[in-house]
C-alpha cells in the first residue's frame, strides 16, 4: 500500500503571505503512461472536499491561480502564492496510481 | 449541473448492515468510474471502494474487504454502497465522487452513526 505523508499537519499563515505545504509518497507515482497521479483537495470547513490540482501542477477549473503544484516520483509541494481568508480549511494529497490514499491533511489558518 | 446527492445514512448498531445510494445528474453517469471516500468525525479522508463503467471491476480498502459491496445502476444514474457487519470505527461521513482518477465531483455527504 502507498503511505502518503503530509508536512506540516498545521500551518498559520498571514494573509497575502505564502504557504507551501509537503508531500511525500511511499512510492513512485509516475506511471508508465508518462502520468504522475498525485492530487490536492481543499476541504472548506462544513464542505466537501473540491479538487484543486490535478496530476501534479494542473490546475482543476475554476481554481485560483494563486495556487501551485509541483514535485515528481515522491516528493511534491502544493504552494498558495497569497493566501486569502477563503482558503481557510484542510489540505489533503492524493495518489491515483494504486487504488486512491489520501495524505493526513493539513490544517491552514489565518493569524 | 453535475451534482451528486448521497442519502441512506443513519444510526444503526454494531454489526448491522445500511445500503448508502448515490444519485447522480448533469453528466453521463455511465461513462465515468465512481468511489466511495469517508471521513471518521474528526479525522482526515479516507478512500473506501471504485467502481468502474459497467460494474465488472471493483477494488476496497482493506478494512472493509469481505463487509461493503459497491455496486451501480446505470440505468438509474445511482450508485450503492452496501454495508454489512458494521463497526464503531464505520462511523463515518460518506461520500461519493466522481473517479477520473481524480475525484473531481464529490456529493455533500451521508453520516453514518454505528452506535448501540
Amino acid at each position: 500500500d502507498i503511505v502518503m505523508t503530509q508536512t506540516p499537519l498545521s500551518l498559520s499563515v498571514t494573509p497575502g503571505q505564502p504557504a507551501s505545504i509537503s508531500c511525500k509518497s511511499s512510492q513512485s507515482l509516475l506511471h508508465s503512461d508518462g502520468k504522475t497521479y498525485l492530487y490536492w483537495y481543499l476541504q472548506k470547513p462544513g464542505q466537501s472536499p473540491q479538487l484543486l490540482i490535478y496530476e501534479v501542477s494542473r490546475r482543476f477549473s475554476g481554481v485560483s491561480d494563486r495556487f501551485s503544484g509541483s514535485g515528481s516520483g515522491t516528493d511534491f509541494t502544493l504552494k498558495i502564492s497569497r493566501v486569502e481568508a477563503e482558503d481557510v480549511g484542510v489540505y489533503y494529497c492524493m495518489q491515483g496510481i494504486n487504488l486512491r490514499t489520501f495524505g493526513q491533511g493539513t490544517k491552514v489558518e489565518i493569524k | 449541473e453535475v451534482q451528486l446527492v448521497e442519502s441512506g445514512g443513519g444510526l444503526v448498531q454494531p454489526g448491522g448492515s445500511l445500503r448508502l445510494s448515490c444519485a447522480a445528474s448533469g453528466f453521463t453517469f455511465s461513462r465515468y468510474w465512481m468511489s466511495w471516500v469517508r471521513q471518521a468525525p474528526g479525522k482526515g479522508l479516507e478512500w473506501v471502494a471504485n467502481i468502474n463503467q459497467d460494474g465488472s471491476e471493483t477494488h476496497y480498502v482493506d478494512s472493509v474487504k469481505g463487509r461493503f459491496t459497491i455496486s451501480r445502476d446505470n440505468a438509474k444514474n445511482s450508485l450503492y454502497l452496501q454495508m454489512n457487519s458494521l463497526r464503531a470505527e464505520d462511523m463515518a461521513v460518506y461520500y461519493c465522487a466522481r473517479d477520473v482518477s481524480a475525484l473531481d465531483i464529490w456529493g455533500q455527504g451521508t453520516m453514518v452513526t454505528v452506535s448501540s
